[in-house]
């Protein structure tokens, strides 16, 4: 099993582009997360998705969008991206009310 | 929104010295995990702790949850450089909710 996957490792963008981080699972879990760790603030939740096909706000949404495509796999989209979201961006599923797996995260740089 | 406080920021220590790092919440928590996280890497599961006063061991890691359960420490024993990282708490308010709130973690260095 690969547990959480992430793509890509890293990535830079200028300000206003778009892109798709991509996360899948293959533990069969039924939530997944979007964290973003910055310096000194820990991890802050941007999205989750407590079972398929619902999708809820955490405690950072805003410049983000998610698509829970299926049970494996939750996109985090950055619609216009800006330097302030320069950071590292991590994956994560749990099932039902237990220890989260995280996935290697991916790098953002935003310039 | 629920807030976790964790202390200290971080700790330097000299290889064989006890640590400890506590997670303070103004609400009752339904139960609390910790997780470790290496420089460069991504954090990982330590342990949960679900009952009032609930006390557990990791080898030389002591994890204890108050007995309000509002709080919530991990004492580390004889530090070892393979202990170097964050350990974070993070805290579940329970019911079908399912999200965490992290604390901002504790960063543990040693000298060898």
């Amino acid at each position: 099993n690969a547990g959480v996957t992430q793509t890509p490792k890293f990535q830079v963008l200028k300000t206003g582009q778009s892109m798709t981080l991509q996360c899948a699972q293959d533990m069969n879990h039924n939530s997944m997360y979007w964290y973003r760790q910055d310096p000194g603030m820990g991890l802050r939740l941007i999205y989750y998705s407590a079972s398929e096909g619902t999708t809820d706000k955490g405690e950072v949404p805003n410049g983000y969008n998610v698509s829970r495509l299926n049970k494996r796999e939750f996109s985090l989209r950055l619609e216009s991206a800006a330097p302030s979201q320069t950071s590292v961006y991590f994956c994560a599923s749990s099932a039902h009310n237990l220890e989260q797996f995280f996935g290697p995260g991916t790098r953002l740089t935003v310039l | 929104g629920q807030q976790v406080m964790q202390i200290p920021q971080y700790q330097h220590v000299q290889e064989g010295e006890d640590f400890t790092t506590y997670c303070n919440s103004s609400t009752t928590l339904s139960n609390i995990q910790w997780y470790k996280q290496r420089p460069g890497g991504h954090p990982v599961f330590l342990i949960q702790l679900v009952k009032s006063g609930e006390v557990k061991k990791q080898k030389r890691l002591t994890f204890q949850f108050g007995e309000a359960k509002k709080n919530s420490s991990l004492h580390i024993t004889a530090t070892q450089t393979t202990d170097v990282g964050t350990y974070f708490c993070a805290a579940s308010s329970g019911g079908s909710n399912y999200k965490l709130t992290f604390g901002k973690g504790t960063l543990l260095t040693v000298n060898p």
